[in-house]
């Protein structure tokens, strides 16, 4: 079974600095792993995704993600928040060839300025 | 990544009326996509995978009759919400698999409002 655990439902930081987001995931088998970001009354935009290839995975936006198996983790950062930044965050699993995402619950990022 | 386009983007409706919302991809062919729903500040809920030329596979406790799915090109798919009510107000958000890369690519959703 898969699954993923978003700890935080709300983060906020101040504007520059450091964005961490946290996903971990529980998969039977090597895991697929994303960051989508949502704004306000629009779709899922991909920020970065792993597929087993290097495990430090550069997005869109300045925002990155490391995949630690020893940890079941896979949680997103970027070294400098900017207001833009402001959206709802959401990890998902899935172990590729079409088959299903799971979800978080999603993280809501505050910027303060 | 891939273009997805829904439409409409807001839908406002009488209690008891059908409702159809298009997901077309534009920029691939895509076999299958997948249609989710989502409550305020909720996560996505994947109500059905849809495959073209085929019946969806719809998650369980989803209505099949009342969440009607087609997929009859290899660029659309449509969710007819049957006999709306007010409970089926949602957020309900399509995406296409590019099995390339097994990503899956969004739309940028359909907000319902059944009065």
């Amino acid at each position: 079974a898969q699954s993923v655990t978003q700890l935080g439902s709300h983060v906020s930081v101040s504007e520059g600095a450091l964005v961490l987001l946290r996903c971990n995931y529980s998969s039977s088998v090597p895991p697929y792993l994303f960051w989508y970001v949502q704004y306000p009354n629009q779709g899922l935009q991909l920020l970065l995704k792993y597929t087993s290839a290097a495990t430090l995975v550069k997005g869109i936006n300045g925002f990155e993600a490391e995949f630690k198996k020893s940890e079941t983790s896979f949680h997103l950062t970027k070294p400098s928040a900017h207001m833009s930044d402001a959206a709802e965050y959401f990890c998902a699993v899935s172990h590729g060839t079409g088959n299903q995402f799971y979800f978080g619950t999603g993280t809501s990022l505050t910027v303060i300025p | 990544g891939a273009v997805v386009s829904q439409h409409p983007s807001w839908v406002i409706c009488k209690s008891g009326t059908s409702v159809k919302i298009e997901c077309r991809s534009l920029d691939f062919q895509a076999t299958t996509m997948f249609w989710y729903r989502q409550f305020p500040k909720q996560s996505l809920m994947l109500m059905a995978t849809s495959n073209e030329g085929s019946k969806a596979t719809y998650e369980q406790g989803v209505e099949k009759d009342k969440f009607l799915i087609n997929h009859a090109s290899l660029t659309l798919s449509t969710l007819t919400v049957t006999s709306a009510h007010p409970e089926d107000s949602s957020f309900y958000i399509c995406s296409v698999l590019a099995s390339s890369t097994d990503t899956q690519y969004f739309g940028p959703g359909t907000r319902l409002t059944v009065l």
